[in-house]
């Protein structure tokens, strides 16, 4: 099974709406979540991370993200789009452990279009 | 702040040529990686390194070889490239020892095109 997973290739919205971009994890043990942004040709920026503690994390540029266990899931949210969020969106995950030679397993990613 | 940095940003190249990647941070972090992107797979890791002279491979290492001779350098190398090894490359780095814990800052990435 994917350690993480984004259903989603592409989601759109319109300005001004609220915004929900889809993550699954499968880990045992504690997972660690982060949320990636990548901007065209540019490198994938923070905006959030889970590792322990309040379930809702609040990040850069208006972004949040609650993380569900008994879903597995740790959903980013914004509650009002902008045009400006308009880019590639990734989230990670600390892999099992034994199950591959790296620190974070990445998503294949999810393109955020936001329309005004 | 210059942060991270790498050149070039774009390459072309030739199947069977010898390219280096080069990647410099100027925050003096423990940790730095590489990895590559390419459509459907998201980012997957070739190397990392967690300080001078201490490498170890990623989920994809064939084909490339790293070195970390100081801190702030890491330079990838393609000793015969493919053209499978087509694909954006982006250097990361990350603060201290909390490798899992820790976020990573990635460079603006290196374009590599292999004909």
């Amino acid at each position: 099974a994917q350690s993480v997973a984004q259903p989603e290739d592409q989601v759109n919205v319109a300005e001004g709406n609220p915004l929900t971009v889809k993550c699954t994890y499968s880990v045992s043990g504690n997972p660690y979540l982060f949320w990636y942004v990548q901007y065209p040709n540019r490198g994938l920026q923070f905006l959030l991370k889970y590792i322990t503690g309040d379930n809702l994390v609040k990040g850069s540029y208006g972004f949040e993200a609650e993380f569900n266990k008994s879903q597995t899931s740790f959903h980013l949210k914004k509650p009002s789009a902008l045009v400006s969020d308009s880019a590639l969106y990734f989230c990670a995950v600390r892999p099992p452990r034994n199950s591959g030679n790296t620190p974070l397993v990445f998503g294949k990613g999810t393109r955020l279009s936001v329309i005004a | 702040d210059a942060g991270i940095t790498q050149s070039p940003r774009y390459k072309i190249t030739e199947t069977g040529r010898q390219v280096t990647l080069m990647c410099h941070q100027t925050w003096s972090h423990s940790y730095m990686f590489w990895y590559r992107q390419d459509l459907g797979h998201g980012l997957r890791l070739i190397y990392y390194s967690a300080a001078a002279d201490i490498t170890d491979k990623g989920e994809v290492p064939d084909g490339y070889v790293v070195s970390r001779s100081k801190t702030e350098n890491f330079p990838l190398t393609l000793e015969s490239a493919t053209r499978s090894q087509t694909s954006v490359y982006f250097c990361a780095s990350s603060e201290s020892n909390r490798l899992y814990t820790d976020t990573q800052y990635f460079g603006p990435g290196t374009r590599l095109t292999v004909l």
